[in-house]
């Protein structure tokens, strides 16, 4: 059973980068039927796509926030990450790591999440 | 971005009775269009995608309808581990955005 999960940071600074990684279980990032996406959600909020990353390496980015964003992988630990650099108040959300299945990019495994805060 | 709009955003309903939550695009979105379940605290679930295809291990009691920018997500029979909040998701077009949500309460 593919298990995914958020590690990271649960207090960030303003202006300063937040960093998460996603470690996956019960199978290979490195499949080429998958991206692997970010995806966060605001306290009382509605979702927000953060952006994916394909097992090459190619990555595509939600525009409102690409100027910030850098998704990577590390195939090697079967993770990948995500950078989000000059925080304000309101990047204060609960992050999920989730697989997206290229093709109809549906989100059929999600990490528990991870309530990332932005306060001095 | 395609904006997607849901409703109602909230609907209180019993044990037992048929629910139907829409969901609509701001443009054509064919049929990639995938529905969500989200318990308090608790990361998002698949239950259909492609507008109309059952993830597997859901509950034939749900089931989605629709194409093009109109699209319905229906309880059969409302079960007590249903109550929760439904989001839509359009996955034609980058960026990837959701509906608001609808919160479905016990009446």
């Amino acid at each position: 059973q593919l298990q995914l999960q958020e590690s990271g940071p649960g207090l960030v600074k303003p202006s300063e980068t937040l960093s998460l990684t996603c470690t996956v279980s019960g199978g290979s990032i490195s499949s080429s039927s998958y991206y692997w996406g970010w995806i966060r959600q605001p306290p009382g909020k509605g979702l927000e796509w953060i952006g994916s990353i394909y097992y090459s390496g190619s990555t595509y980015y939600n525009p409102s926030l690409k100027s910030r964003v850098t998704i990577s992988l590390d195939t090697s630990k079967n993770q990948f990450s995500l950078k989000l650099s000059s925080v304000t108040a309101a990047d204060t959300a609960v992050y999920y790591c989730a697989r997206d299945s290229s093709g109809y990019n549906l989100l059929d495994y999600w990490g528990q999440g991870t309530l990332v805060t932005v306060s001095s | 971005d395609i904006q997607m709009t849901q409703s109602p955003s909230s609907l209180s309903a019993s044990v037992g009775d048929r629910v139907t939550i829409t969901c609509r695009a701001s443009q054509s979105i064919s049929s990639y269009l995938n529905w969500y379940q989200q318990k308090p605290g608790k990361a998002p679930k698949l239950l259909i995608y492609a507008a109309s295809s059952l993830q597997s291990g859901v509950p034939s009691r749900f089931s989605g309808s629709g194409s093009g920018t109109d699209f319905t997500l229906t309880i059969s029979s409302l079960q007590p581990e249903d109550f929760a909040t439904y989001c839509c998701q359009q996955s034609y077009s980058s960026p990837w955005t959701f509906g608001q949500g609808t919160k479905v309460e016990i009446k």
